[in-house]
């Protein structure tokens, strides 16, 4: 079955800074990476995502970005605010129709 | 947010007890799942369904029964309540696209 890495577990950064969040994932059959934002206490709501023939997709300050030969994508979220303090997950959606997340990033953003 | 209602939120119940957990969705979709969150193991796909009567096994599913008789209901049920089964349980729905996910509020169970 599909496996997700994501990394790091812990992010800390100053507020304005960027932010950025990487995962792998192991089925090249794979083809949509979703990403998602929990805040404590809530739901995971999803903030952006992107489908294998794309390599890149901007939301304001959010991006992702996709390498499907390495099996790798990526976060970036730009000058950071404090309402941005949450645990991000990323996921990756195979033929099966079953998503597989990843462990799940806690960031943290400092005034 | 996505109909999606889960019932009951928070529940505390004994070791070796039955316990269901109801996911009701309003938006007629096809697939629906049931995800447990616990620290350092992220969400973990419990079981999963693609129709009425149609279900499958996810990557945690022992100790798990499930059971979708109608589109909108799907119920997951311990048979009997471990403590290691104390998690957060989400319930989740796909979108019209097959793809996107969009999760229940979830339902907190303490097994003591």
């Amino acid at each position: 079955g599909e496996n997700v890495e994501q990394h790091p577990s812990t992010l800390s950064v100053q507020e304005g800074d960027s932010a950025v969040i990487k995962c792998t994932y192991s089925d090249s059959a794979s083809n949509y990476f979703p990403w998602y934002k929990q805040e404590l206490g809530k739901r995971p709501q999803l903030i952006i995502d992107i489908r294998s023939n794309v390599g890149e997709k901007k939301d304001q300050r959010i991006a992702v970005t996709l390498n499907k030969t390495a099996k790798h994508f990526s976060l970036h979220i730009t000058e950071t605010q404090p309402e941005d303090s949450a645990v991000y997950f990323c996921a990756a959606h195979n033929a099966g129709n079953m998503l597989t997340f990843g462990g799940g990033t806690r960031l943290m953003v400092k005034p | 947010d996505a109909g999606i209602t889960q019932s009951p939120r928070h529940k505390v119940t004994e070791t070796g007890t039955p316990v269901t957990l109801r996911c009701h969705q309003t938006e007629n979709h096809r697939y629906m799942y049931w995800y447990r969150q616990d620290p350092g193991h992220g969400l973990r796909l419990i079981h999963y369904s693609y129709g009425v009567k149609d279900t499958d096994k996810g990557e945690v599913s022992d100790g798990y029964s499930v059971s979708r008789s109608k589109t909108e209901d799907f119920l997951l049920t311990l048979e009997s309540a471990t403590s290691s089964q104390t998690s957060v349980y989400f319930c989740a729905i796909s979108g019209a696209d097959g793809n996107t996910i969009y999760f229940g509020e979830g339902s907190w169970l303490t097994v003591v």
